[in-house]
This record gives structure tokens, C-alpha cells and sequence, in this order.
């Protein structure tokens, strides 16, 4: 597709249980990236991934959060052991290397709810 | 810590007004700044801003850098209710220049 894609688009689960969203980018972009999107705050970043170069995980809040980007292009989130303050819309976006002066696209998110 | 503070959090006009967005920035670097509209989805991007003075434009929506004021500022003039959204400004600031750093982003409620 032309943009960036994501899913699934709704994620319902009980806490304690694993979920894993996917995003798939614009085609040729090198540079993906995870961010979350809680109630009235701004976009919070998770991870980058820059073609093979290992990835900026700094803004995972914790060792329950890991993402992996397979062959340079789709990439999933997973969470294990979900808990209520993971509820969120996890939102990827994707562009070419930073630093070129092209933005950043973004897919339309997962929007997560624990139960 | 980058800071990057958007105001007002929201406001409600009438078709045909003019809105003023502004956003504030405090990083250790500057590259870019970054206007994004956000509806029911995915943010979809409207300027990128890297010189100062410079106005990006684009129909009814326009936007200015001022980096002397560490300051940018939307304008959105004849508005219509489709431009009901929130809008969310964004820094880059090297050497992370990928981590974007948002704004809470204001809401803009457009009634006919």
C-alpha cells in the first residue's frame, strides 16, 4: 500500500496476557519507529530502527515491551504480561533516514485496551 | 530533557474564524520542527520548518519558525469544520534526531 499500515486496529485483552501489533512501512523507507499515544498526553517514543543498525530501544518503559524488525521491513511490538497502564494507541510511523529533511509517516495505530 | 509546549490545549471557533496555534521549544540542538494534524487516526504530517522567518504554506493553513523565540506558530485562516482535529508539533533536535519530541497537542473544534 502507499502508506504506512498497522494492525490489528483494535486490541481487546485481560491483563497478564501477551499481544503483539504489527506495522508494515512505506516501501523504501529505512527508518521505523514505535511510539504510544496515551489519553490527552503527546506521542511518547519507544524504539527506532535504522536499516541494519541496532535500534534505539531507550524508550521502552519496561522489559515487558521488546520490538524486532525482520528483513529491514515489517516490524512487531510485543507486550507481554499486559497491564491496565498499557491501554494506549500505539502508533508506527516510518520515512527515510533522519537528518534528510523528510518527515515521518504514520500508520493509523492499534488502539490497545486491558481489561 | 527536550521540551516542546503547545498552547492553548484547545479551543472552539466558528466557521470562517482565523485560529493561532503556538508551540514553544526548549532542546540542547535544533533541526527541524514539525506540524502535524491529527483526526480520528493517524497524524498526517503538514510542514516541516527549519529556517527561521521562512513561512510554509499550504491553501488556508500556514506556519512560521521563529528561532530566536524558540517558537513556531500555526494559523489556520476561513476554517471549516474539517479542520477539527488536534494538531501536534514536533521537534527534532540531533544527536537523536529521530526522537521526535511532541507536544500534548491543542484541539481545535470547528462549528458550523
Amino acid at each position: 500500500g502507499a502508506g504506512v499500515s498497522q494492525s490489528p486496529s483494535n486490541k481487546v485483552t485481560e491483563k497478564g496476557k501477551d499481544v503483539e501489533l504489527r506495522c508494515d512501512p512505506i516501501s523504501g523507507h529505512t527508518a521505523l519507529y514505535w511510539y504510544r499515544q496515551s489519553l490527552g498526553q503527546g506521542l511518547e517514543f519507544l524504539i527506532y530502527f535504522q536499516g541494519n543498525s541496532a535500534p534505539d530501544k531507550s524508550g521502552l518503559p519496561s522489559d515487558r515491551f521488546s520490538a524486532e524488525r525482520t528483513g529491514g521491513s515489517v516490524s512487531t511490538l510485543t507486550i507481554q504480561r499486559t497491564q491496565q497502564e498499557d491501554s494506549a494507541v500505539y502508533l508506527c510511523a516510518s520515512s527515510l533516514a533522519p537528518g534528510q529533511g523528510k518527515p515521518q509517516h504514520f500508520g493509523d495505530g492499534t488502539r490497545l485496551s486491558i481489561l | 530533557e527536550d521540551k516542546v509546549v503547545q498552547s492553548p490545549l484547545s479551543l472552539v471557533v466558528h466557521e470562517g474564524d482565523t485560529v493561532t496555534l503556538n508551540c514553544s521549544y526548549e532542546v540542547t540542538n535544533f533541526r527541524s520542527l514539525l506540524w502535524y494534524k491529527q483526526e480520528k487516526k493517524a497524524p498526517t504530517f503538514l510542514f516541516m520548518l527549519t529556517s527561521s522567518g521562512i513561512e510554509k504554506k499550504s491553501g488556508r493553513l500556514s506556519s512560521i519558525l521563529d528561532k530566536k523565540e524558540l517558537s513556531s506558530i500555526l494559523n489556520i485562516t476561513a476554517t471549516q469544520t474539517g479542520d477539527s482535529a488536534i494538531y501536534l508539533c514536533a521537534v527534532e533536535a540531533p544527536p537523536n534526531d529521530y526522537k521526535l519530541s511532541f507536544g500534548a497537542g491543542t484541539t481545535v473544534t470547528v462549528r458550523a
